[in-house]
């Protein structure tokens, strides 16, 4: 069956360090999505983007970078890592505008 | 400053009781609404939509209605089981705007046996 998979599904990690989170769909959608869910604020924006290539700031974007080589996998990169950043990260997908998005599992970052 | 608010954190029906969740935004542009419904450890799914050409959308338990005067939809369930016991969350998008989803900030439901 095809499905949305993120690994790892948590991680606890230091103020400064480099971390990547990964996102991995094999429906083939190009849209591709990158979210964090805080208490209080529901699910922002982060990155997302359209297709191959192609990436997009969302309204939370600052402190965090993505990469679409592929279809399949958006990665989330957080440069440096700061406390304000642990929160759950969700990415989703559709196949195109309109389209329903689809989220994967989450992924739990703490940053100590 | 949230364009799409939820603003009861949470909601506690006793099972085969009507559930009703409410959702309010600002932004008039938003011309497509839906519920996602979340469970611990595990991602939003999606629930119901109502576009904005509707008033109520149906699907067997779950009644989306919507109010574009009052900018306010909200979320019926009936009768609440156990196991709709989960977070809710509204969102809205407009079409011409790529169709990005705006979540609110979710609605706790508790249903009691």
């Amino acid at each position: 069956d095809a499905e949305i998979t993120q690994s790892p599904r948590h991680k606890i990690t230091e103020t400064g360090r480099q971390v990547t989170l990964a996102c991995h769909q094999t429906w083939n959608h190009n849209n591709m999505f990158w979210y964090r869910q805080d208490l209080g604020h529901g699910l922002r924006l982060i990155h997302y983007s359209y297709g191959v290539q192609d990436t997009n700031k969302g309204e939370v974007s600052d402190g965090y970078s993505v990469s679409r080589s592929n279809t399949e996998d958006l990665p989330l990169t957080l440069e440096s890592a700061a406390s304000s950043q642990t929160s759950v990260y969700f990415c989703a997908s559709r196949n195109r505008d309109g389209d329903t998005q689809y989220f994967g599992p989450g992924t739990r970052l703490t940053v100590l | 400053d949230q364009q799409v608010k939820q603003n009861s954190p949470s909601l506690s029906v006793q099972e085969g009781r009507i559930s009703i969740l409410n959702c309010d935004y600002t932004n008039s542009m938003f011309d497509y609404f839906l519920w996602y419904k979340k469970y611990p450890a595990e991602g939003p799914t999606f629930l119901i939509s109502i576009s904005s050409i509707k008033d109520k959308n149906e699907d067997g338990r779950f009644t989306v209605f919507l109010n574009k005067s009052a900018k306010h939809l909200s979320l019926h369930i009936v009768p609440s089981q156990p196991g709709d016991s989960a977070v809710y969350f509204c969102a809205a998008s407009a079409t011409g705007a790529g169709n990005m989803l705006t979540f609110g900030g979710g609605t706790r439901l508790m249903v009691k046996p």
